[in-house]
């Protein structure tokens, strides 16, 4: 089945240790998305790729980048995480020339910061 | 600014009753899409459906109903004969067109539901 796979389910990582989430997609969509979602709240835009062209969103802190090296896979760079910067994780892909609007998510990285 | 409101934060039901989830939006936009996905505690989040703002038809899928009324700005949701298997936070979202010519997701908060048995 066609899908989007976040890779580890779970990160533990130290105050100010650098950590990579990842991501990949079996779907070839050209779109990927980060989203953090804090404990009980709704999930935020950090940022998305369309094919190569990196889009930030404008609140996101420097603390927080991203690669994406080839149409499936996508990575989320944190480099000096925070107490704060403990969420979920969830990445999303979705078609901008097929016309469809739905973003499909994968099952998220669950990132605690010690 | 655009904006999606979902006022209830928690629902508990006893299982085969029937709830209603509320959404309602804000936008500029005269074209935009409107979604409700399902959050288990498995934390992926499940796609329910996608209406555009042109499609004001109510949509049926067993037991899931959407009820979107423009005039009102809302997009509510039904589940029919709630069962157990229904427990989890769901959420209301709006699509916003970007400047890179793709869109983003404005969510609303979440309504977490409760079926107990």
């Amino acid at each position: 089945d066609a899908m989007v796979i976040q890779n580890p389910r779970y990160q533990v990582t130290q105050f100010g240790k650098p950590v990579t989430l990842s991501c990949s997609q079996t779907l070839n969509h050209n779109v990927m998305y980060w989203y953090q979602q804090k404990s009980s709240q709704a999930p935020k835009l950090l940022f998305h790729y369309y094919d190569k062209d990196f889009n930030n969103e404008a609140d996101t802190p420097d603390n927080f980048q991203s690669r994406r090296p080839n149409t499936s896979f996508c990575f989320l760079d944190i480099r000096s995480p925070g107490l704060g910067d403990a969420a979920m994780y969830l990445c999303a892909t979705s078609s901008r020339d097929r016309g469809s609007y739905e973003q499909y998510f994968g099952p998220g990285t669950r990132l605690t910061v010690t | 600014a655009q904006k999606v409101t979902q006022a209830q934060t928690e629902i508990s039901v006893v299982e085969k009753e029937d709830v209603t989830l509320d959404c309602v939006y804000e936008t500029r936009d005269t074209t935009y899409y409107l979604f409700w996905y399902k959050q288990p505690p498995s934390g992926e989040l499940v796609f329910l459906i996608r209406r555009n703002s042109f499609d004001e038809q109510n949509e049926i899928s067993g037991r899931y109903s959407w009820n979107f009324q423009k005039s009102t700005s809302s997009f509510n949701f039904t589940i029919t004969a709630s069962q157990v298997v229904d427990s989890a936070v769901y959420f209301c979202a709006l699509s916003e067109v970007l400047t890179s010519g793709t869109y983003k997701y404005i969510f609303g908060t979440g309504t977490r539901l409760k079926v107990l048995a």
